[in-house]
């Protein structure tokens, strides 16, 4: 059973363009989160999606950031006109239950660099 | 809302030292908390978890018992070794939501030398 699937692994845009990472989750997994690990410090919470549904995305900034989770497919974090503070690595997290108690599974992340 | 603190690093130990790292949260609801390991350029990897007051979570000689009374979940382990070098995030699952959504520490970075 493979894991939790991130791409690309690393990621340069220049300021302006957009970004957009992919994250396959473990089979079975139904439910996905984004968070956003800047340079030394720990990883915030961004996003919580379920099969075609935004549950929460009370850590999304409210302009250029969205992300969505289709009925087939990965789920995508887009990141459009980007700025050097997106700077980041990226962690996709996904969870058979959408409960506390239940294990979060991580990618690998993506670490995205705006020059 | 609910956080958590760990302590600051880098905290540096020689090979069979004892460990501790220590955590305390605070929050509303009754939330689950984990210890996450990051080594160097990869993800986060479960290490252990503790659902309920009281409980403690073991894996690979680390422990760490949920202390409702202090809200403390301090990670432990008797003997480190090299391989244990990597960053530790103490994390909280929301408790009022109950969604899965974690609240993370700001990481301690731990070094091991021979």
């Amino acid at each position: 059973n493979a894991g939790v699937m991130q791409n690309p692994r690393h990621l340069v845009r220049r300021r302006g363009q957009e970004a957009r990472l992919r994250c396959s989750p473990m089979k079975g997994h139904s439910h996905v989160y984004w968070y956003r690990q800047l340079p030394e410090e720990g990883l915030k919470f961004m996003v919580y999606l379920q099969k075609e549904n935004i549950i929460d995305e009370s850590g999304m900034p409210k302009e250029r950031f969205s992300a969505e989770f289709p009925k087939e497919g990965p789920s995508i974090l887009r990141i459009q006109q980007v700025v050097r503070g997106d700077s980041a690595a990226y962690f996709c997290a996904s969870s058979p239950l959408g409960r506390g108690e239940a294990e979060a599974f991580f990618g690998q992340g993506t670490r995205l660099t705006v020059v | 809302g609910d956080s958590v603190t760990q302590m600051e690093g880098p905290v540096t130990l020689s090979e069979e030292a004892f460990l501790t790292i220590n955590c305390t949260y605070t929050a509303t609801g009754y939330p689950s908390l984990f210890w996450y390991v990051q080594y160097p350029g990869e993800g986060l990897q479960l290490l252990l978890k503790a659902t309920k007051a009281d409980d403690k979570g073991s894996n690979k000689g680390f422990e760490a018992t949920y202390r409702k009374e202090t809200t403390s979940f301090h990670l432990e382990k008797g003997s480190v070794q090299v391989s244990d070098s990597a960053v530790y995030f103490c994390a909280l699952s929301e408790g009022s939501s109950n969604t899965g959504k974690l609240i993370f520490g700001q990481g301690t970075t731990l070094q091991v030398k021979p």
